[in-house]
């Protein structure tokens, strides 16, 4: 059973442009989130993470924001290089668990120039 | 120049044939895991390692095994036990597993396995 959803498979997006990508969980026990980026036959690279006691978190061009109420996190990415183009998946883990992570099946982001 | 290697990257076995994919990390982190990708899917935890001579079972371990007798490397085995082993499989090493939510995960370039 997927615990966490990443409901669109892809995205295009204008360079210049925002780009969000959603998530949604249903797993109230998670209390991490993380977003990873991956090239085509290459390991995901990390990219940025929010714990359940903040509701955002930037780094530079890339924020993440987490609504607990709704069990809903998205990256934005402002603005958005053809360089962003990417499988971006979306990760949850809970203590209880020993922070194993879950992943989402991911979105396919084409940034156009 | 630390990182996680995984090799080789492509590998091409005969059904019935155990597989072992290799995984060596440089980082000194103390816990390592395997997942498996296939297509148009997220990653699937097959087994982790917290910490030497330990580990546990992940979502999907059946027809896998896995030995943590260094800190450094972590193989797993594909047994002919694994119905479906054609697929991407990555390794990934954090510095404390479980033992904080900031413990992120960090992954190395991944091994396609085809079994013919």
């Amino acid at each position: 059973d997927q615990q966490v959803k990443q409901n669109s498979p892809s995205l295009s997006v204008q360079e210049g442009r925002i780009s969000i990508l959603n998530c949604d969980y249903t797993n109230s026990m998670f209390d991490y989130f993380l977003w990873y980026k991956k090239y085509p036959a290459e390991g995901p690279t990390f990219l940025i993470s929010i714990s359940s006691i903040k509701d955002k978190n930037e780094d530079g061009r890339f924020t993440v924001f987490l609504n607990k109420s709704a069990k809903h996190l998205s990256l934005h990415i402002v603005p958005s290089q053809p360089g962003d183009s990417a499988v971006y998946f979306c990760a949850a883990s809970a203590s209880h668990s020993g922070y194993a992570l879950n992943f989402g099946k991911g979105t396919s982001l084409l940034v156009t120039p | 120049d630390g990182g996680i290697t995984q090799s080789p990257k492509y590998l091409f076995r005969k059904e019935g044939q155990n597989v072992t994919l290799s995984c060596e990390q440089n980082l000194n982190h103390d816990a390592m895991y395997w997942y498996r990708q296939d297509p148009g899917q997220g990653l699937r935890l097959i087994y982790y390692s917290q910490i030497v001579n330990d580990f546990q079972k992940g979502d999907i371990a059946e027809g896998y095994s896995v030995s943590r007798e260094k800190k450094e490397s972590f193989p797993l085995t594909v047994t002919s036990a694994q119905k479906n082993p054609t697929a991407f499989y990555l390794c990934a090493s954090s510095i404390k597993g479980g033992y904080g939510p900031t413990d992120t995960q960090y992954f190395g370039p991944g091994t396609r396995l085809t079994v013919l």
